[in-house]
């Protein structure tokens, strides 16, 4: 089955500074991802897609890039800010479906002011 | 608009106990998914259901676990016979038809947080 593996449990950076959160996963044939961000004591909110067919796409501060030759992608986070504080965790559609999420342990963002 | 709804956010059980979750999804939402997060690990899929219907049941434990989607009222989640392994947060999640890929229309709900003592 479909694994999904991150570079680091933990990240801090000063703010103003840009953060860059890494994720491995290890199914060829996965073709959506989605990053989301927990913050503490909530549940999981959507970030930011990309599709296999891509490997950039931006949004509002974000930006996810997709390597499908080495299988990892990130997350850049321009400009982090106290807000940006949380758990980011990066998942995958699984078990060839459009449904079920198969998620990374994710990785604890720390914004210093 | 109303978000998915979780209730309880907070439940203790003793050993041997049931514990019984609620999720409402949101509006217009057919489809209702539920997710267990052990401490400090990533969400794991449980079950996906539509009214009435359960569609895959395939992350859901063999036994003492259960889940239903009544053509009325809200989707629960059932436990019976709590163990301490049970303790988690378990997280409902909602999309108004599969989400057909599309990870933007699937909503979390803030969660329940069971604890076994």
């Amino acid at each position: 089955g479909e694994s999904v593996g991150l570079h680091l449990p933990t990240l801090s950076v000063q703010e103003g500074d840009n953060s860059i959160i890494n994720c491995a996963y290890s199914n060829s044939a996965s073709d959506y991802f989605i990053w989301y961000k927990q913050e503490s004591g909530k549940g999981p909110q959507f970030i930011i897609d990309i599709r296999s067919n891509m490997d950039k796409r931006q949004g509002q501060r974000v930006t996810v890039l997709l390597n499908k030759t080495v299988k990892h992608l990130s997350l850049q986070i321009a400009a982090t800010q106290p807000g940006d504080s949380a758990v980011y965790f990066c998942s995958l559609y699984s078990g060839g479906s459009n449904y079920k999420l198969t998620f990374g342990k994710g990785t604890l963002l720390t914004v210093n002011p | 608009n109303a978000g998915v709804m979780q209730n309880p956010r907070h439940l203790v059980r003793r050993r041997g106990q049931e514990a019984r979750l609620r999720c409402s999804p949101m509006k217009g939402h057919s489809h209702v998914y539920w997710y267990r997060q052990l401490p400090e690990e990533g969400l794991k899929f449980m079950v996906y259901l539509q009214k009435e219907n359960i569609i895959d049941e395939s992350g859901m434990p063999k036994e003492r676990f259960s889940a239903e989607f009544p053509k009325e009222g809200p989707s629960i989640l059932r436990i019976q016979q709590v163990v301490r392994g049970d303790s988690a947060a378990y997280f409902c999640a909602s999309s108004p038809a599969s989400s057909g890929g599309s990870g933007n229309t699937i909503y979390f709900g803030e969660g329940s947080w069971l604890t076994v003592v």
